[in-house]
């Protein structure tokens, strides 16, 4: 099967560095996308890796070591908006389908 | 920005009833996803489609079935719906990276 395993909660305060992992187990695995969540609102497209290494988009970067089957996004400059649930995803060889693991919801504290 | 309309933010129904969810998106994406959002369970892929009449299985399609006629519009059914189908419905549209609609909060009564 696949499954992928991420925290359930990070905390961190405003002006902040923080980093949320993700570890994955699947066959055919093609990239890893993240997600971000606002109470109430819908997941909105934030980065994607298909290749080792580091994405930088501005306050967030994310990273892939597919060796380790490993990634994390890093959120950088904090700031109370930040505020938010993020998802990792990966999608397999020959499909557009994403796994998405359980979230991890992170609290800015001013 | 791809658009992506679903017709419903919230609805209740009751038990055994037969529930439609209507999805539609306006950038002519091939793919289009429904996926279901339950706390501390994440998304889990319902039913999918890569083009018209085209339909697969998701991860928890059991109770669901789905229905792509045109290329914009996919659309969930529930065919007898029951109270552990109560959930946040979340239907998107990619060629590539998902773009989400609103999400329908679905509560069967």
């Amino acid at each position: 099967g696949q499954s992928l395993e991420q925290p359930s909660e990070v905390t961190a305060v405003e002006g902040a560095i923080v980093q949320i992992n993700c570890t994955y187990q699947t066959s055919g695995f093609y990239g890893l996308s993240w997600y971000q969540q606002h109470d109430g609102g819908a997941p909105t497209f934030l980065s994607y890796n298909g290749l080792d290494g580091l994405e930088e988009t501005g306050r967030f970067s994310s990273f892939l070591s597919r060796s380790d089957s490993y990634g994390y996004l890093l959120l950088q400059e904090l700031q109370m908006k930040d505020s938010a649930s993020y998802f990792c995803a990966v999608t397999t060889s020959g499909t557009y389908k994403y796994i998405f693991g359980t979230g991890t919801r992170l609290k800015v504290l001013a | 920005d791809v658009k992506v309309t679903q017709s419903s933010r919230y609805l209740v129904k009751r038990t055994g009833e037969k529930v439609f969810l209507e999805c539609v998106q306006d950038m002519d994406h091939e793919n289009m996803f429904w996926y279901r959002q339950d706390p501390g369970l994440g998304l889990r892929l319902i039913y999918f489609s890569y083009d018209v009449k085209m339909k697969e299985k998701g991860d928890i399609p059991e109770g669901y079935s789905v229905s792509r006629e045109k290329k914009e519009r996919f659309s969930l059914i529930l065919e007898s719906a029951s109270t552990n189908q109560t959930s946040m419905y979340l239907c998107a549209s990619s060629e590539g990276g998902y773009t989400f609609g609103s999400g329908t909060r679905l509560t069967v009564v």
